[in-house]
């Protein structure tokens, strides 16, 4: 059965914390993404990453930056939490090709005060 | 990526076909329409996908419009745990971003 996983499902941290989130795949693909989802905005996407130590910017990518050490695992770090970075954050994970259907995490949702 | 229009939100009762409209009036000759959805608290899981062609799977069918503009995704027998946010998304076939919408909010009725 296909996984994505992410460290956790609830965090709470304090404004101006470095803050990591981290998401592992264990399909072997080499597309991840991450992605934020506030009420009546939808999802966006903040970076991606087509291989291990590449990077692209998404949407909206200010305030945020990325890591891809190894190929299953991507990391969102916030270097200095905010408060309107209190959100669903939701990672997923596709191989490269025409029918790419991405599979997602359960979401972590943060709260920063 | 084209934009797509879908209603904000539908009710459907249980048992009945839920039939979701999306209208894509810009979408390109290349550009082929997901379907994902999201039930409440978890991840968005994939549904569907087609091209020109009405497609049909375990979960679903798509019906694309002979012009492309808008397609619907028909659940047949919709059950309670069909109840969750629905994206229709066009995307270039070589482009891994998805860019989702807002969705269309299904509630089941029993």
């Amino acid at each position: 059965d296909v996984k994505v996983t992410q460290s956790s499902r609830y965090l709470v941290k304090r404004t101006g914390e470095k803050v990591f989130l981290e998401c592992v795949q264990d399909m072997d693909h080499e597309n991840m993404f991450w992605y934020r989802q506030d009420p009546g905005l939808g999802l966006r996407l903040i970076y991606f990453s087509y291989d291990v130590k590449m990077k692209e910017k998404g949407d909206i990518p200010e305030g945020y930056s990325v890591s891809r050490e190894k190929k299953e695992r991507f990391s969102l770090i916030l270097e200095s939490a905010s408060t309107n970075q209190t959100s669903m954050y939701l990672c997923a994970s596709s191989s490269p090709g025409v029918f790419n259907e991405q599979y997602f995490g359960p979401g972590t949702r943060l709260t920063v005060t | 990526d084209a934009k797509t229009t879908q209603p904000t939100s539908m009710d459907c009762a249980e048992g009945r076909a839920a039939n979701l409209p999306c209208n894509h009036s810009t979408i390109s000759g290349n550009e082929y329409v997901y379907w994902y959805r999201q039930i409440h608290s978890q991840g968005p899981q994939y549904i569907i996908h087609g091209l020109k062609n009405n497609e049909t799977n375990e979960m679903a069918s798509l019906i694309i419009t002979e012009d492309r503009k808008s397609s619907t995704l028909i659940l047949p027998h919709a059950t309670l745990r069909d109840t969750a946010v629905y994206y229709c998304i066009v995307r270039l076939n070589r482009d891994d971003k998805i860019i989702f919408g807002k969705g269309t909010r299904l509630h089941i009725l029993p």
